[in-house]
């Protein structure tokens, strides 16, 4: 089996940092990656680490660490719009298996 | 155009019902998944398909089959439906299998009355 764990719900202002974490554990690892899912909407890619460090791409960075199992996922800047959920995701030789995903709500 | 497209966008249906759901992609991907996600926001895998072979079939009822005409093409037929198949379903697409960043259709909500 493979479990993903994150944060259920996080809070953040708007303008500030925000750091969702990951946790994993699993087999046959070829990535990790993280999903953005507004409600009512389909999951859209944000980022994907292969190897061990950071991964920068504009407001979104992303890190991991292959031998503790662990990813975060960093938001700059927080605007309003960035209100949804996140989902880690492992992508194992067959499939990709995601985390129940972090509901992150931006407040004024 | 859309890259992965699944139709119905909604659909309300009653207990005992076979019903299908639709999903095309135009990316020339390799593989084709579906995905389960329930009131809790969990997705979960139900079945990968590459090049048209059956990768994955999760421990889900036989009452759901999966059913590719081409490797463009991932149709989910369900049977018998019961009140727990109300979710949302993703139809997504990988350029292979297990690799790179999948890209999802807009859901089917299927709601069993």
């Amino acid at each position: 089996g493979q479990n993903i764990d994150q944060p259920t719900e996080m809070t953040a202002t708007e303008g500030a940092i925000v750091q969702i974490n990951c946790t994993y554990q699993t087999s046959g690892f070829n990535g990790l990656f993280w999903y953005q899912q507004h409600a009512g909407e389909a999951p859209t890619f944000l980022s994907y680490n292969v190897l061990d460090g950071l991964e920068e791409k504009g407001r979104f960075s992303s890190f991991l660490s292959r031998s503790k199992g662990y990813s975060y996922l960093l938001l700059k800047e927080l605007q309003m719009k960035d209100s949804a959920s996140y989902l880690c995701a492992v992508s194992e030789t067959n499939d990709m298996r995601f985390g129940a995903g972090t509901r992150l709500t931006v407040k004024p | 155009d859309t890259a992965v497209s699944q139709t119905p966008k909604y659909l309300v249906t009653q207990m005992g019902n076979d019903k299908s759901i639709k999903c095309e992609q135009n990316l020339g991907h390799d593989t084709m998944y579906w995905y389960k996600q329930d009131s809790k926001k969990f997705l979960k895998i139900m079945f990968s398909y590459n090049n048209k072979e059956l990768i994955i079939n999760e421990t889900v009822p036989n009452r759901f089959s999966p059913k590719s005409p081409d490797k463009a093409h991932l149709n989910l037929h369900i049977n018998s439906l019961e009140l727990g198949d109300s979710a949302v379903y993703f139809c997504a697409s990988s350029p292979n299998l297990g690799q790179f960043g999948y890209t999802f259709g807009s859901g089917t909500r299927l709601t069993v009355v």
